[in-house]
């Protein structure tokens, strides 16, 4: 069964440096999503992309947060300039449709350690 | 999206049926129900969602009320392995999922 792979599985990082996640969706999928989870707390929406544009945004997604599809495959997030507080699993997750029946697969996580 | 509400945490003995509730009284008429759920820090996982008719996959049934106020989310045979939390999530298709603190089931020997 296809799956959705999150590259690395855990990142140490120090503050103030950049971090990138990357995400490879399920071959057909167009409509992709990340989300964190702080130790603890509740999964947390942050931005959905389509079409190389990002559809949908939450207020977690400021300006030192992006999204890039570099490529046919990789979907990535940039933490540019990294504060104790981004410590969290983050979850890709990706959809075949942005409507109708578009259920989110969701991958293992990456987790993000700030010292 | 309308908002969920699921009780904090259930038990259920091993092999026999979980039945998970969930009240969305304010659903609006294009807002699907979906069931995630998550095992220890892993990714969600998906389960099933429906939007009037109950519904069956090989993992569960999700009986949704005629009046879509509430709905109940059936794993027929629990195992172990079943022991997570449990989402209920209201949604309109095409937009981000909004997590609550979900149902925390325990299943036991």
């Amino acid at each position: 069964e296809p799956e959705v792979t999150q590259t690395p599985s855990h990142q140490v990082t120090q503050m103030g440096q950049e971090v990138i996640l990357r995400c490879v969706p399920i071959s057909n999928h167009l409509y992709f999503y990340w989300y964190r989870q702080i130790l603890g707390q509740k999964v947390e929406f942050l931005v959905s992309f389509y079409n190389n544009e990002i559809s949908e945004k939450s207020e977690i997604f400021d300006d030192q947060f992006s999204v890039e599809r570099p490529d046919g495959s990789n979907f990535t997030l940039k933490i540019r300039s990294t504060k104790l507080e981004d410590s969290a699993m983050y979850f890709c997750a990706t959809t075949e449709l942005g409507w109708g029946t578009d259920t989110q697969y969701f991958g293992p996580g990456t987790r993000l350690t700030v010292l | 999206d309308a908002k969920t509400t699921q009780p904090t945490s259930m038990d259920c003995a091993e092999g026999r049926a979980a039945n998970l509730p969930c009240n969305h009284s304010t659903i609006s008429g294009n807002e699907y129900v979906y069931w995630y759920r998550q095992i220890h820090s892993q990714g969600p996982q998906y389960i099933i969602h429906g939007l009037k008719n109950n519904e069956t996959n090989e993992m569960a049934s999700l009986i949704i009320t005629e009046d879509r106020k509430s709905s109940t989310l059936i794993l027929p045979h629990a195992t172990l392995r079943d022991t997570a939390v449990y989402y209920c999530i209201v949604r309109v298709q095409g937009y981000a999922l909004n997590f609550g603190k979900g149902t925390s089931l325990l299943v036991t020997p």
